[in-house]
């Protein structure tokens, strides 16, 4: 079975602190892919960034960060000097060979206050 | 532009109604899916379509039904029979069959039952 943990349901930052947003995964599969996505209130889910097994070099990509580690079964999302508009639900998701869609986590809600 | 639409964003019905949510696509994407999403919760995948006039149950597929007549369209029926119609729909669509692409999200559909 595939399970994918938020352990954070909610986190309110203040404008320009770092916030990481953790992810635990849990799968038998040798091949799986890890995801992120947003949701902003609008409720829309926007991709983010997409990661697979024997991937495990991190990924910079502007204010956005993640942090692969197969050892501890973690894809941890950080935003640097957050802002404002980065208020919204973040889920960490999982697919693998042995299933056939996305495993979402329960997603962690992320608050911004000027 | 291309997209995934969902209509309508807002839909109310009557407790014993059938009712049936929209989802078009114009990415030329062969996979489509549904999701349901509850307040606190992640996404729980309902259908999924991997082609034309094919189909597969996911998780909660109890109490709805899908067609796939054509590529663009996957239509999501909501029978009386589904307990707990009320929730946040999602649609999806990804490139092609398999576990390891992405899935991009239409802006959802809210429903109502009462």
């Amino acid at each position: 079975a595939q399970k994918v943990t938020q352990a954070q349901t909610e986190i309110s930052v203040v404008e320009k602190e770092d916030v990481t947003l953790d992810c635990v995964y849990e799968t038998r599969d040798t091949t799986y892919y890890l995801f992120w996505y947003k949701q902003p209130p609008s409720g829309e889910l926007v991709f983010l960034i997409r990661r697979n097994s024997f991937d495990e070099q991190n990924e910079i990509s502007g204010r956005y960060s993640w942090n692969f580690q197969k050892s501890t079964s973690s894809f941890n999302f950080t935003i640097t000097a957050s802002q404002v508009v980065d208020s919204a639900v973040y889920f960490c998701a999982l697919s693998g060979d042995s299933g056939y869609a996305l495993n979402f986590g329960k997603g962690t809600s992320l608050l911004v206050t000027p | 532009d291309g997209g995934i639409t969902q209509s309508p964003k807002y839909l109310f019905r009557k407790e014993g109604q059938n009712v049936t949510l929209s989802c078009e696509q114009n990415l030329n994407h062969d996979a489509m899916y549904w999701y349901r999403q509850d307040p606190g919760q992640g996404l729980r995948l309902i259908y999924y379509s991997q082609i034309v006039n094919d189909f597969q149950k996911g998780d909660i597929a109890e109490g709805y039904s899908v067609s796939r007549e054509k590529k663009e369209s996957f239509p999501l029926t909501v029978t009386s029979a589904q307990k707990n119609p009320t929730a946040f729909y999602l649609c999806a669509s990804s490139i092609a069959r398999g576990v390891s692409y992405e899935q991009y999200f239409g802006p959802g559909t809210r429903l109502t039952v009462t």
